[in-house]
């Protein structure tokens, strides 16, 4: 079974630019997350989509945004870069809405490295 | 106080020794508890899964969680060099279907 897949691998932008990322989950599976891995800040939760739907969303600002894609794959957009934008971003992919059913057992891709100049 | 607290290390042990990675955590409406294995340049890997306070045991590894004080600790017998990474706990609210991560252990585990 294919794992959580995201493109691409590395991204360098420079400020004010916007980047993409994107993540296709593992097959079946509904839930996607989006984190940021910053060096020195541990993995901080950034979005939530279930069934094309924004279901909950962490403390960033509204530059960061993405949907879900009605085959559950997902996009990440982060407008106006900022040199802090830069970190690891990974997404993760569970299998049901309901917590306590799944959605707890979140699974990861390799994630996107941005790199902003 | 951050919601979830692990040391971030280095710790550096020897092949074959026991390993002991802890976290605690504040937030009493955290239900789940797990604890993921993070290489360099890779994305998380879930290693653990735990619910109820208590021990669960797979292979070399096992997860302990103590809810009364809010502590989970992972164990792993017979380090080997190939366990060398970062250690992330991970705590689940099912409330708002979140998981919140300390900010991970490096363990060296050295030949």
């Amino acid at each position: 079974e294919a794992g959580v897949t995201q493109s691409p691998t590395h991204l360098i932008k420079t400020r004010g630019q916007q980047a993409t990322l994107r993540c296709s989950p593992i097959s079946g599976h509904t839930s996607v997350y989006w984190y940021q891995q910053a060096l020195g800040l541990g993995l901080q939760f950034l979005l939530w989509y279930d069934e094309g739907e924004e279901r909950n969303r962490g403390n960033f600002p509204p530059r960061f945004s993405g949907r879900q894609f009605p085959n559950y794959s997902s996009e990440l957009n982060v407008n106006a870069l900022e040199l802090e934008d830069s970190a690891l971003y990974l997404c993760a992919s569970s299998s049901a809405r309901t917590p306590g059913q799944g959605s707890d057992t979140q699974y990861f891709g390799p994630g996107t490295r941005l790199t902003v100049l | 106080q951050k919601e979830v607290e692990q040391d971030p290390g280095p710790l550096s042990v020897p092949e074959g020794a026991i390993v002991s990675l802890n976290c605690t955590y504040s937030n009493s409406a955290f239900q789940y508890f797990m604890w993921y294995r993070q290489y360099s340049r890779k994305g998380p890997e879930l290693l653990m899964y735990t619910y109820s306070s208590g021990n669960k045991e797979d292979g070399r590894f096992t997860a302990q969680v103590d809810k009364s004080s809010k502590y989970i600790s992972l164990f792993i017998r017979d380090s080997q060099p190939s366990d060398s990474a970062t250690y992330l706990c991970a705590c689940f609210n099912s409330g708002y279907s979140t998981l919140t991560f300390g900010k991970g252990t490096m363990l060296l585990v050295s030949p």
